[in-house]
């Protein structure tokens, strides 16, 4: 079964900075990958996917993500944050012709001013 | 245009009582997934739903039954609460195809089980 795994649990970063979360999932076969971000008190918003194509996905709020194969890696990177990033992060996997998909356990990204 | 939408947003259990939770979805999606939320371990799908009158048991189902008589509608059912299902619960949808749609979620509804 396909696993997803978030490096780190919480990342604190000034305003303006850059910022690198870290993703990594196991999987021997083609996959689609994603990032989700969760505010407080509400439901998971898609930020990017990966389905083929070029390695670096754009997103929303400035946001991308390169998906590295031979890594099995999908980091994601803004090159400079907003206090309204503060937001807790999802990456995700499914397999086609895969019926569901699987979560990390999620960054806490805090934004400091 | 809701969306998906959870009902209701909050609730508190004792143990041993039962409840059912409702997700109503207007995007006409195929389908349809429950999950818990715990802090430190992400989403884990409970159950899910490919189609109307279909569903199947997904990471974490003990302790949860599931119906989709109609298409726009999941329950998710408690019957005999118990402390270790105080969690978060999320329901989300997807049109149908290879796994490449993203999901919509909706906001969660917070339980205790006391």
């Amino acid at each position: 079964a396909q696993s997803v795994t978030q490096l780190d649990s919480q990342v604190p970063v000034f305003e303006e900075a850059p910022v690198e979360l870290r993703c990594n999932y196991s999987s021997s076969v083609s996959v689609y990958l994603f990032w989700y971000v969760q505010y407080p008190n509400q439901g998971l918003q898609l930020l990017l996917k990966y389905l083929s194509g070029s390695t670096l996905v754009k997103g929303i709020n400035g946001f991308e993500a390169e998906f590295n194969k031979s890594q099995t890696s999908f980091h994601l990177r803004k090159p400079s944050v907003h206090i309204s990033d503060t937001a807790e992060y999802f990456c995700a996997v499914s397999d086609p012709p895969g019926n569901d998909m699987r979560f990390g356990a999620g960054t806490r990204l805090t934004v400091k001013p | 245009n809701a969306g998906v939408t959870q009902t209701p947003k909050f609730r508190v259990l004792k143990t041993g009582q039962s409840m059912t939770l409702l997700c109503a979805q207007d995007m006409n999606h195929e389908y349809m997934y429950w999950y818990r939320q715990d802090p430190g371990m992400g989403l884990r799908l409970i159950h899910y739903s490919v189609g109307e009158g279909t569903t199947a048991k997904g990471e974490v189902p003990d302790g949860y039954n599931v119906s989709r008589l109609k298409k726009q509608n999941f329950l998710l059912g408690l019957e005999s609460a118990a402390p270790s299902q105080t969690s978060v619960y999320f329901c989300a949808t997807r049109p149908s195809g290879a796994g490449n749609q993203p999901q919509h979620f909706g906001d969660g509804t917070r339980l205790s089980i006391l």
